[in-house]
């Protein structure tokens, strides 16, 4: 069983830039979480998609975007970066609708913006 | 805003028992009690969940207060690998996000 894998490891941007990360799922699972996490603090929720939409947002602008792909493969998109957004970004699959169950984390993406 | 609250930091010595608190006065009678773990360098990972009684599985111990308000991860006896900043969660059911606090570092000490 293949666990959650994230790409690329680290990325460095400048302010103003675009930034997609990617996220492979999973095996199985049909819900994917992202989460962005400053240094020193907890991951925060970015939004949640489950069967290719959009399940729940948190509180962050519409310069932060995703996509689910048919195979649950997901991207998070970020547009017109800032220097607040220099953060590890998570992943989470789980395997349904209800995620009572256990979220399965990826080991992030590092992004740093200059 | 996360619902619970947990000490900053503890320290442990190994293979000694580590017990760390969790604190959730607002706690409804839907939301169930979730512990994750964050490793260096990792994404965080599941420990144990519950809702009323006391829970054990290979990784823990959780021992929920009896007006739920407050639980208890139990490590029976730490390793260094266990050293992570460990997360009290509140979960309802659904399509709910994982709210996370700051959570607690734990260190042990060889």
């Amino acid at each position: 069983e293949t666990g959650v894998t994230q790409s690329p490891t680290h990325l460095i941007k400048t302010r103003g830039q675009q930034v997609t990360l990617r996220c492979s799922s999973q095996s199985g699972h049909n819900t994917v979480s992202w989460y962005q996490q400053a240094l020193g603090q907890g991951p925060q929720f970015i939004f949640q998609y489950y069967r290719e939409e959009e399940n729940g947002r948190g509180n962050f602008p519409p310069r932060f975007s995703g996509l689910q792909f048919p195979n649950y493969s997901s991207e998070l998109n970020v547009n017109a970066l800032e220097l607040d957004d220099s953060a590890l970004y998570l992943c989470a699959s789980s395997g349904g609708r209800e995620i009572l169950n256990e979220q399965f984390f990826g080991p992030g993406t590092r992004l740093t913006v200059l | 805003d996360a619902k619970t609250t947990q000490p900053n930091s503890m320290e442990s010595n190994e293979e000694e028992p580590v017990h760390l608190p969790c604190n959730h006065s607002t706690i409804s009678g839907t939301d169930y009690i979730h512990w994750y773990r964050q490793l260096p360098s990792q994404g965080p990972e599941y420990v144990i969940h519950g809702l009323t009684s006391n829970v054990n599985n290979r990784m823990a111990s959780l021992a929920i207060a009896e007006d739920r308000k407050s639980s208890t991860l139990i490590l029976h006896r730490a390793t260094l690998r266990d050293a992570a900043v460990y997360y009290c969660i509140l979960f309802f059911s659904g399509n709910t996000p994982l709210v996370f606090g700051k959570g607690t570092r734990l260190s042990v000490i060889a």
